[in-house]
């Protein structure tokens, strides 16, 4: 069973480009979160998803940041005109159920010049 | 806001030796989760702890929950290079069944 699939695991960005992340959940998993890690900062998180909903975004900057979870295909994180403020790491992690142990995927490493 | 601290920040042994890293919480939680990632990684499960008091081992690894459910320590017997990476504590926020709230961790690095 593979585990949470995450890619590009490396991104570079200038400032105004968007950044595109993706991340495909353990197989059966429908519980989708995204989680950020600033620079000497812990993970914070960002937004949880179900297929074909966002449940609580609460932890997304207002501007610039969105995720999706379709139907069919992985979860995106979507930023766009990044600026440099934005490079972090980019975690997702996925669970079968809503209370249930969350899997975390190796990252995006997203780095804006 | 419910906040995690972990100590030491940073930790660098000989391999071999024993370590104890700590967690603190500025309230009572739940349930307490530890976390280790490697460079490059995503946080890998650890342990989960529930109980007050509770001591949980996983072979050179002793999670223990104290008896106010305010804190936590993680103890490392005889450790390896293997053991190199970020430890990190978490918990779900207050009033949250999925929102994790980490720390910021204990980097360890074992020397050969």
């Amino acid at each position: 069973n593979a585990g949470v699939m995450q890619n590009p695991r490396h991104l570079v960005r200038r400032r105004g480009q968007e950044a595109r992340l993706r991340c495909s959940p353990m197989k059966g998993h429908s519980h989708v979160y995204w989680y950020r890690q600033l620079p000497e900062e812990g993970l914070k998180f960002m937004v949880y998803l179900q297929k074909e909903n966002i449940i609580d975004e609460s932890g997304m900057p207002k501007e610039r940041f969105s995720a999706e979870f379709p139907k069919e295909g992985p979860s995106i994180l979507r930023i766009q005109q990044v600026v440099r403020g934005d490079s972090a790491a980019y975690f997702c992690a996925s669970s079968p159920g809503l209370r249930e142990t969350q899997y975390f995927g190796p990252g995006t490493r997203l780095l804006v010049l | 806001t419910q906040l995690l601290e972990q100590s030491p920040q940073f930790l660098s042994i000989q391999e071999g030796e024993n370590l104890t890293v700590y967690c603190n919480s500025s309230s009572v939680f739940s349930s307490l989760q530890w976390y280790r990632q490697e460079p490059g990684e995503g946080p890998v499960l650890l342990v989960t702890v529930v109980t007050g008091g509770e001591v949980k081992k996983l072979k050179r690894l002793t999670f223990q929950f104290g008896d106010a459910r305010k804190d936590s320590s993680l103890h490392i017997t005889a450790a390896q290079p293997g053991d190199t990476g970020l430890y990190l504590c978490a918990l779900p926020l207050v009033g949250s069944n999925y929102k994790l709230t980490f720390g910021k961790g204990t980097l360890l690095t074992v020397n050969p």
